[in-house]
C-alpha cells in the first residue's frame, strides 16, 4: 500500500541554519507529493506540492524536488528564521474514491528554531 | 481563501458521553475528511464524505460515526467518549478529483478533545 517516511524529530536549528527534512514514499502509479505546515494552535496548512516527476515545488523559500528514481520528496531551506518553528507534515495523494481523492500522510516533523 | 471552521478549539467531555464535533466549510466542495491526530503518528483518516448523506470509513473508523445533512457542514460523532479518544481532531475539505491527483486539502484550526 501507500505509505510516507519522514525523518523523526524533533529538529532544532540556529536562525540562518540550512534546512533539510527527509521524505521518501510508497505508492503506486503516480501519485501527486505535497508538504504542510503547521504552526502552533492551528490547522494545517498547504506549503506546496510536485504532481509529477522532476516537478520541483517552492513556496516562502522553501522548495522540494520529486525524485521517482529514489522516490523522494525532501523539504529544504537555505536559510530559516525562528517564525519558520512548526510541525512539518508530507504527503502523497492516494487513491479516488467516488472522487474523493485520500492523502496520505507521514508522522510529521517538528522544527524548533533557536534566535 | 477557502474557510474550513471548526466549531470548537478545545472541549472537555467525560467517559461515556455522546460527542459532536462540527465541521463547515464555505467553498462548496463535495468532499469533507475527518483526521485525528497524535503525536508520532501523523494524522489517521476516521471517516470521509463524497456528497450529502454519503459516507466512507477511513482507516480507523471504530468508535466514531458522521453525518453530512447539507453540502457545507460534516459532522463527527462520538457516539460513547473513552478516555483513548483523547486526542486533536481535524476536518479538511477538497472539490471532486476527476482522475488527477493532485487536490491539495484544506484544513480547519483543529478541536483539542480530553475526554476525562
Amino acid at each position: 500500500g501507500n505509505s510516507v517516511t519522514q525523518m523523526e524529530g524533533p529538529v532544532t536549528l540556529s536562525e540562518e541554519a540550512f534546512l533539510t527534512i527527509n521524505c521518501t514514499y510508497t505508492a503506486t502509479g503516480y501519485p501527486s507529493l505535497f508538504w504542510y505546515v503547521q504552526y502552533p494552535g492551528e490547522g494545517l496548512q498547504l506549503l506546496l506540492k510536485a504532481t509529477k516527476a522532476d516537478d520541483k515545488g517552492s513556496n516562502k523559500g522553501f522548495e522540494a524536488t520529486y525524485r521517482k528514481e529514489t522516490t523522494s520528496f525532501h523539504l529544504e531551506k537555505g536559510s530559516v528564521q525562528v517564525s519558520d518553528s512548526a510541525v512539518y507534515f508530507c504527503a502523497l495523494s492516494g487513491n479516488i474514491i467516488q472522487g474523493a481523492q485520500k492523502l496520505v500522510f507521514g508522522q510529521g516533523t517538528r522544527l524548533t528554531i533557536n534566535p | 481563501d477557502v474557510k474550513v471552521t471548526q466549531s470548537s478549539r478545545y472541549l472537555v467531555k467525560r467517559t461515556g458521553e455522546k460527542v459532536f464535533l462540527e465541521c463547515v466549510q464555505d467553498m462548496d466542495h463535495e468532499n469533507m475528511f475527518w483526521y485525528r491526530q497524535d503525536p508520532g503518528l501523523g494524522l489517521r483518516l476516521i471517516y470521509f464524505s463524497y456528497d450529502v448523506k454519503m459516507k466512507e470509513k477511513g482507516d480507523i473508523p471504530e468508535g466514531y460515526s458522521v453525518s453530512r445533512e447539507k453540502k457545507e457542514r460534516f459532522s463527527l460523532i462520538l457516539e460513547s467518549a473513552s478516555t483513548n479518544q483523547t486526542s486533536m481532531y481535524l476536518c479538511a475539505s477538497t472539490h471532486r478529483s476527476y482522475g488527477r491527483r493532485n487536490q491539495p486539502q484544506h484544513f480547519g484550526d483543529g478541536t483539542r478533545l480530553s475526554i476525562l
